[in-house]
């Protein structure tokens, strides 16, 4: 079965610094995807990214990157310049065929990031 | 944007009662997501369509819960009777396979039971 591991349950810091928040996962399958979600103060969901099992390139969007190794199963996410409005809980999620013929997600338990001002 | 459209947004009911959440997909999506959130379990799925068929409902207490799509355009969870462990935020998502599945999220119903 399929696992996302968020060990980090909270991190603060303080505005400007780089944060990174760690994702490892389990999965047996060879294709699957990652992603991270966003869960702000209001509490919608935001998706921020998705990587699929064959692209382990690094992603830089802005202030934002991910850092994908398959040898160590992970796929970490560093904020660099964290700003006030990036304070949220962030969820890693896995989908894969492990359940069947259905891609569903499965979350880890989130990192409640606070950033200070 | 698209949006995923959830409704009620709260609901506060007391144990028994019968509760119902509605959810629209973004038009085109083919597969819809129920996840329940709460703080001890953190994001639980419980119930998955594609092409309005159920999937895998797996993670649903059958007992009180069951989950329709009567069309493509809607999504329906229902508790009966509900009891205060239900309290929780309950998301809607919907996706596009095959594909990734990116799933979007609606802005989740926060039920409340006393």
């Amino acid at each position: 079965a399929q696992k996302v591991t968020q060990a980090q349950t909270e991190i603060s810091v303080v505005e400007k610094e780089d944060v990174t928040l760690d994702c490892v996962y389990e999965t047996r399958d060879t294709t699957y995807y990652l992603f991270w979600y966003k869960q702000p103060p209001s509490g919608e969901l935001v998706f921020l990214i998705r990587r699929n099992s064959f692209d382990e390139q690094n992603e830089i969007s802005g202030r934002y990157s991910w850092n994908f190794q398959k040898s160590t199963s992970s796929f970490n996410f560093t904020i660099t310049a964290s700003q006030v409005v990036d304070s949220a809980v962030y969820f890693c999620a896995l989908s894969d065929f492990s359940s069947g013929s259905a891609r569903q997600l499965t979350f880890g338990s989130g990192t409640q990031l606070t950033v200070l001002p | 944007d698209a949006r995923v459209t959830q409704t009620p947004r709260h609901k506060v009911t007391e144990m028994g009662q019968e509760v119902t959440m509605r959810c629209q997909p973004i038009l085109g999506h083919n597969t819809v997501f129920w996840y329940r959130q709460t703080m001890m379990q953190g994001l639980e799925l419980l119930a998955y369509f594609r092409n309005r068929a159920p999937l895998d409902d797996s993670g649903m207490p059958k007992d009180r819960f069951s989950a329709e799509m009567p069309d493509a355009t809607l999504a329906t969870l229902k508790i009966q009777p509900s009891e205060p462990r239900d309290s929780a935020v309950y998301f809607c998502a919907s996706g596009l396979v095959p594909g990734a599945n990116v799933l979007t999220f609606g802005a989740g119903s926060r039920l409340t039971v006393l």
